[in-house]
This record gives C-alpha cells, structure tokens and sequence, in this order.
C-alpha cells in the first residue's frame, strides 16, 4: 500500500456521462497531481494543487476538471465522456519536490 | 523539445542477465531524470533518479547512466530476475516544476 488511496478501482459509464474520481494522499503530503496514462501513451499530466490551490496545468481538456479540498483529498471531475477518455487515471501526492508517490489508479471504460 | 522517447518498448532477457532500456530527450532545461517500475493492477513507484551533474548513480541492482552531452540516460538492470519482470517509465523534470514528462514505457519480461 503507497499510502495514496484512489477511488473507484474500476469505472464503467456511458459516452456523454460525468465522472468523479477520488484521491486521498499520503498523510502530511500537501501536493496532489493527476495523471492519465492511456494504451497508447506514457503518463501524461493533467494537473497539480497544492494545498487547495492550483500550480500547474498540462493538457486537461476543457471538459475535465479538478479540486483538492480543505482535507487536502482531491477529485477529478470528467464530464461529456467519450471513448476516447477511457484510461488509468492516476493520483500521485508527495510532500514537496518531485519525489512523489502514486496511487493504484482508477481504470475508466467508457462505453 | 517536451518529449522524452524511450527504448525499446518490450524487452526479453534470461534470468540473471543485463537488462537496459534507453531515454533520450532534447530539452536541455530538465534537470531530474527519475525511473519508475509499475506492476499490473498498481500505480509507478519510483525506483531511482539522477540530477545531471552526475554521470553514473547505483542502488543495489538498478543502475543509471547519464550522458549529458548525448542527452541519454539509460537504466540498467544488473543479475535480472523473473520478480523484475515489470513496466519501466523514464522521466524527466523542469526546476521549478513538478510535473514529469514520462516516456511510453519498456515492457521487460525475465524469462526463469
């Protein structure tokens, strides 16, 4: 166990749904990132909060979005699915700096 | 100039052999350089990372190279062994960001 509790494991939903996925970091860890790691593709970034403000974006796309909460959880919010969006989609939290640990991930069908 | 491209994309190696996998990238700004290893069903974790004012970092059997002139690091995988057998992801990192670049990822398989 990382200490990076993401919810749910798996997700199955219909194109032109709306999803919430769901990050819990490492106790003490301020730093929430979300990554999306697709078939095809490596990891790709999506975005990072620190300590419930946003410091970094990649290439979310206008239909996703993100938070991190007083409690310092995080979610991501996809709307108007697609096929496309089926992927992992990663958590990783770290205390500060780059070292930072994943999650197990939430795998998203979109059918 | 964001890419990091990685090599190969699935590997075989014998039980106790070298395994190494290659990463090569353009831009001359990243100055952290991390190797995760993802088992199925898990999330990455980090295996070792190298800044480049060093040319070689070891623990234990995993080993990077790092040629900073050639912009390549590689990671090698010294006495393999079937528990290895794993996904590998190179990165690399701006300062002052914390977001990482990753490659697409080596499949290594050690056969026992």
């Amino acid at each position: 166990d990382s200490g990076v509790t993401q919810t749910p494991k798996h997700l199955i939903t219909a194109t032109g749904q709306r999803v919430t996925l769901r990050c819990s970091p490492r106790s003490g860890d301020l730093s929430v990132y979300w990554y999306q790691q697709s078939l095809d593709q490596g990891l790709q970034f999506l975005i990072q909060y620190y300590n419930g403000e946003e410091r970094a974006k990649g290439n979310i796309l206008e239909r996703f979005s993100a938070q991190q909460f007083p409690d310092l959880h995080s979610e991501l919010n996809l709307s108007s699915l697609e096929l496309g969006d089926s992927a992992l989609y990663f958590c990783a939290s770290s205390v500060v700096g780059r070292r930072y640990t994943f999650g197990s991930g939430t795998r998203l069908t979109v059918v | 100039q964001q890419q990091v491209k990685q090599s190969p994309q699935s590997l075989i190696v014998q039980k106790g052999g070298i395994s190494i996998i290659n990463c090569a990238y353009e831009n001359t700004a990243f100055d952290y350089f991390p190797w995760y290893q993802q088992f199925p069903g898990k999330g990455p974790a980090l295996l070792i990372a190298i800044r480049p004012d060093v040319s070689e970092k070891k623990e234990g059997r995993f080993t990077i190279s790092f040629n900073k002139s050639a912009k390549q690091f590689s990671l090698h995988i010294m006495d393999s062994q079937p528990g290895d057998s794993a996904t590998y992801f190179c990165a690399a990192s701006i300062p002052g960001t914390y977001k990482y670049i990753f490659g697409t990822g080596t499949r290594l398989k050690v056969l026992a």
